[in-house]
């Protein structure tokens, strides 16, 4: 089966780092999604991880390690406006259409 | 400005009664996709178009139909809405090529109550 991992909610101090956890089993891989999402809101996209490794933009890194099925999303100089849910997702490969799998999704809970 | 919009944004509406919820995108994208958010359960997909004319069951397609007529738009019709259909509905879109990242764009929501 298809499996994705993430913790449902963690707590962080606002000027503080804070890393999210996502482990997957699936079929096929052909990228992995970081997307952001305020609740009630679409979920925005933050960054894609193809290859081994640590990508960073800004305030928010992300790292792959595809032997692992690992992934984690790092938010550094954490601010207010970072309260959200954190999903991550797999693409699936050409034959699966591109499919995208989807975690639950982790809830980051910034306190002053 | 790049967009996907879906229409209504919101909707009460009985058992049984036809619905319709419309999504548009300016951004020629060949994919486009429905999903349904309940809490705790995350993104489930419920149909998804890989062009014009071709359509494909997720994993939530029961009750649901689609149709891909044009390469902006991909309606999602309930025939007949029950309760258990209340949930925030998202349209997305996304390019299949042009190179990386491939991210899905997201309409901003659908949120259909049934009664």
């Amino acid at each position: 089966g298809q499996n994705i991992d993430q913790p449902t909610e963690m707590t962080a101090t606002e000027g503080a780092i804070v890393q999210i956890n996502c482990t997957y089993q699936t079929s096929g891989f052909n990228g992995l999604f970081w997307y952001q999402q305020h609740a009630g809101e679409a979920p925005t996209f933050l960054s894609y991880n193809v290859l081994d490794g640590l990508e960073e933009k800004g305030r928010f890194s992300s790292f792959l390690s595809r032997s692992k099925g690992y992934s984690y999303l790092l938010l550094k100089e954490l601010q207010m406006k970072d309260s959200a849910s954190y999903l991550c997702a797999v693409r699936a490969p050409r034959q699966s259409n591109y499919q995208l799998i989807w975690g639950a999704g982790t809830k980051l809970i910034i306190k002053p | 400005e790049a967009q996907v919009t879906q229409n209504p944004r919101y909707l009460i509406t009985v058992t049984g009664k036809k619905l319709t919820v419309t999504c548009s995108q300016n951004m020629n994208h060949e994919y486009m996709s429905w999903y349904r958010q309940d809490p705790g359960l995350g993104l489930r997909q419920i149909y998804y178009s890989m062009n014009v004319e071709v359509t494909d069951k997720g994993d939530v397609p029961e009750g649901y139909k689609v149709s891909r007529k044009e390469k902006r738009n991909f309606p999602l019709i309930l025939e007949s809405p029950s309760p258990n259909q209340t949930s925030l509905y998202f349209c997305a879109s996304s390019s299949l090529g042009g190179g990386p990242p491939y991210e899905q764009y997201f309409g901003p929501g659908t949120r259909l109550t049934v009664t």
